[in-house]
């Protein structure tokens, strides 16, 4: 089972909207409803913050949303804040190995 | 609020067993309604789901660890435990164990504890 794909940085200005990508295959993201998106800022754990593809924890930010299409899932931060520069990492379900991960994607805020 | 909690060793030789134990509060194990897992991550790398555990002890591994890996579980005290045989340098990472949420993600973590696997 290989790790889903994302983009190794992404980057925008405040105020902006960024979009990271997370693709897979028909065995884990395109076949089901599954993907979750997790926030991790240095030398900290990894912070839910989407689930089920779009679902948002109590607490989480409405700036962030999730998408998918197929065999690739979307995580969206609108109003860019400096405090959403960390590491993202995608997450699914998989019918081989029953959880596999992206390989992250850095965000920075310009 | 649930709370996890890694310990171990933070030191192993290679060829030796690495040994962690998560301790669970402000939550039972015991209760039934959630796996618990441990998760890796190499320095600067992704992340790697290592297998989870149900209070009866049930279990499920990765496959790429499966033959190295054994987890248990003690309800009387809260806590479940990861051994990982056989180690060598590329089984250096942070170690985190969480709590798998019925949507097939991870809710809650611990802090996680740095493992180096060095003679």
């Amino acid at each position: 089972q290989s790790a889903l794909t994302q983009p190794a940085s992404v980057s925008g200005s405040p105020g902006q909207s960024i979009t990271i990508s997370c693709t897979g295959t028909n065995t884990d993201v395109g076949g089901y409803d599954y993907v979750s998106w997790y926030q991790q800022h240095p030398d900290k754990a990894p912070k839910l913050l989407i689930f089920e593809v779009s679902g948002r924890p109590s607490g989480v930010s409405y700036r962030f949303s999730g998408s998918k299409s197929g065999n690739t899932a979307l995580l969206t931060i609108s109003g860019l804040q400096a405090e959403d520069e960390a590491d993202y990492f995608c997450q699914s379900y998989a019918s081989t190995t029953l959880y596999v991960f992206g390989t992250g994607t850095q965000v920075t805020v310009l | 609020q649930v709370q996890l909690q890694e310990s171990g060793p933070g030191l192993v030789k290679p060829s030796q067993t690495l040994s962690l134990t998560c301790t669970v509060s402000g939550g039972s194990i015991s209760s039934g309604d959630y796996y618990w897992s441990w998760i890796r991550q190499p320095a600067g790398k992704g992340l790697e789901w290592i297998g989870r555990i149900y209070y009866s002890g049930s279990t499920n591994y990765n496959p790429s660890l499966k033959n190295r890996v054994t987890m248990s579980v003690d309800t009387s005290k809260n806590q479940f435990s990861l051994k990982l045989r056989s180690v060598t340098a590329s089984d250096t990472a942070v170690y985190y164990c969480a709590r798998d949420a019925v949507e097939w993600s991870f809710d809650y973590w611990g802090q996680g504890t740095l493992v180096t696997v060095s003679s």
